[in-house]
């Protein structure tokens, strides 16, 4: 069966700061991967998605990037950290037919 | 990016009551899905649909692909406390798309 692995679950992090959240599918090959932000438990905001290795979608302009090193790894980074990135960050994957998405555990991050 | 109203934002129903709630969009969509979110995890999928008028039932749960392609409802029958969370929508306009949530329904059950 299918996995996915988001971590940490909680993070802390000072304004200015750098960031790294990573996220691991398994179980299944060439998955669509996901970013969403959402803040104040509503709404997900879609940040980036991918359809495969290198190939990343931005959907809004932000202080944040995403990658996919590898098939099923998709990171989360910012060089400078704002007050504003502060959020509930949710990594997402769908099978290559893209019917159906499926979530992780989330990470909290507050930037002080 | 694609909008999906999705009513009623809140909801304070009384422990073995039914619940309606429904998602709305102005485009037309291929596949609705249904989440729940419980709080500070992960939403999780309950339901999802493929076809036009298609109406499909997960245990208590019932959900239905509108005619139109532009809206969904979800009936939660005979509440409990565990049902208690945030209902999210999601719509793919095409296979391959990304998907697009609704702004979500707080659900509270009151034993």
């Amino acid at each position: 069966s299918q996995t996915i692995h988001q971590w940490p679950a909680t993070l802390v992090q000072p304004v200015g700061s750098p960031l790294s959240l990573e996220c691991t599918v398994e179980g299944t090959s060439n998955p669509n991967l996901y970013w969403y932000r959402q803040a104040a438990g509503r709404g997900l905001q879609l940040l980036f998605y991918s359809v495969g290795i290198g190939q990343i979608s931005s959907e809004v302009p932000q202080n944040l990037s995403a990658s996919r090193p590898q098939d099923r790894q998709f990171i989360l980074s910012s060089k400078k950290l704002l007050l504003s990135d502060s959020g509930f960050y949710l990594c997402a994957w769908s099978p290559p037919r893209n019917t159906e998405a499926f979530f992780g555990q989330g990470t909290r991050l507050t930037v002080v | 990016g694609q909008q999906l109203n999705q009513s009623p934002q809140s909801m304070f129903i009384q422990e073995g009551e039914d619940v309606s709630m429904n998602c709305t969009s102005s485009s037309i969509f291929n596949t609705w899905l249904w989440y729940k979110q419980d709080p500070g995890e992960g939403p999780v999928l309950l339901i999802a649909l493929y076809k036009a008028g298609e109406l499909t039932s997960n245990g208590r749960l019932t959900a239905q692909f509108g005619i139109t392609r532009k809206d969904s409802f979800l009936n939660i029958s005979a509440s409990i406390p565990s049902d208690v969370g945030i209902y999210f929508c999601a719509g793919q306009i095409n296979t391959g798309n990304q998907f697009y949530f609704g702004t979500g329904t707080s659900l509270t059950v009151i034993p």
